[in-house]
């Protein structure tokens, strides 16, 4: 199993560009989260899908955030349009069910906003 | 709201020590509770995952024990290595069906040879 794939590993892009990250969960599983963590605030679940459905965005900071789970196979989470605030690692998660199971994290997005 | 925290946020030892590393959560009504292992630019890797029946999970060299009542978690590292230098992070998962894991700081290990 190649694990929780996500990408690209690393992003720069200017202030007030579209950046669009990418994950692929593990296979069968079906619940995904995007997490952010960044020294100030430590990791922070951005937002929750299960069987592809969003169940829990409270944690998304604002509407310039989306993310998408088109199948069960792949998601993206998209910043428009992106700020110097936004620069964080963006980690990706999968578990086997909404049950008590582990929670396995992909390698993570380095982005920087200039 | 639930509220996780890690005792110490850096710890530094020679190698061969036994450690043990201190989570601590404010509500303890928990489906379960993971350890997770950060390594400098890099995924988390989970180590542990601990329901909330259980008083305690082995692997290898790693112990980690639950006290529910307490709020407490304690992460064991036996005979320590330099390889064993990372953050480490617990998380829980508050039964309140909103919410999902709820993550420390870490604390961070260093293993001198």
């Amino acid at each position: 199993d190649a694990g929780v794939i996500q990408s690209p590993r690393h992003e720069v892009t200017e202030m007030g560009q579209e950046v669009t990250l990418r994950c692929k969960p593990i296979s069968g599983h079906n619940s995904l989260f995007w997490y952010r963590q960044t020294m100030m605030r430590g990791l922070e679940l951005l937002i929750y899908f299960n069987n592809n459905v969003p169940i829990d965005d409270s944690g998304m900071p604002e509407d310039r955030f989306s993310a998408k789970m088109p199948n069960a196979s792949f998601s993206t989470l998209k910043i428009q349009p992106s700020e110097p605030r936004d620069s964080a690692v963006y980690f990706c998660a999968s578990r086997r069910d909404a049950s008590y199971n582990e929670q396995f994290f992909g390698p993570g997005t380095r982005l920087t906003v200039l | 709201k639930q509220e996780v925290t890690q005792i110490p946020a850096a710890l530094s030892v020679p190698e061969g020590e036994n450690l043990v590393l201190n989570c601590s959560f404010t509500d303890s009504a928990i489906y379960n509770l993971q350890w997770f292992r950060q390594d400098p630019g890099k995924g988390l890797t989970s180590l542990l995952l601990i329901q909330s029946s259980q008083r305690e999970q082995t692997s290898g060299r790693l112990n980690a024990s639950l006290d529910k009542s307490s709020g407490r978690s304690t992460l064991y590292i036996a005979a320590s290595q330099p390889g064993d230098s990372a953050t480490y992070l617990c998380a829980v998962r508050p039964q309140d069906y909103g919410q999902n894991f709820v993550f420390g700081p870490g604390t961070r290990l260093s293993v001198l040879p």
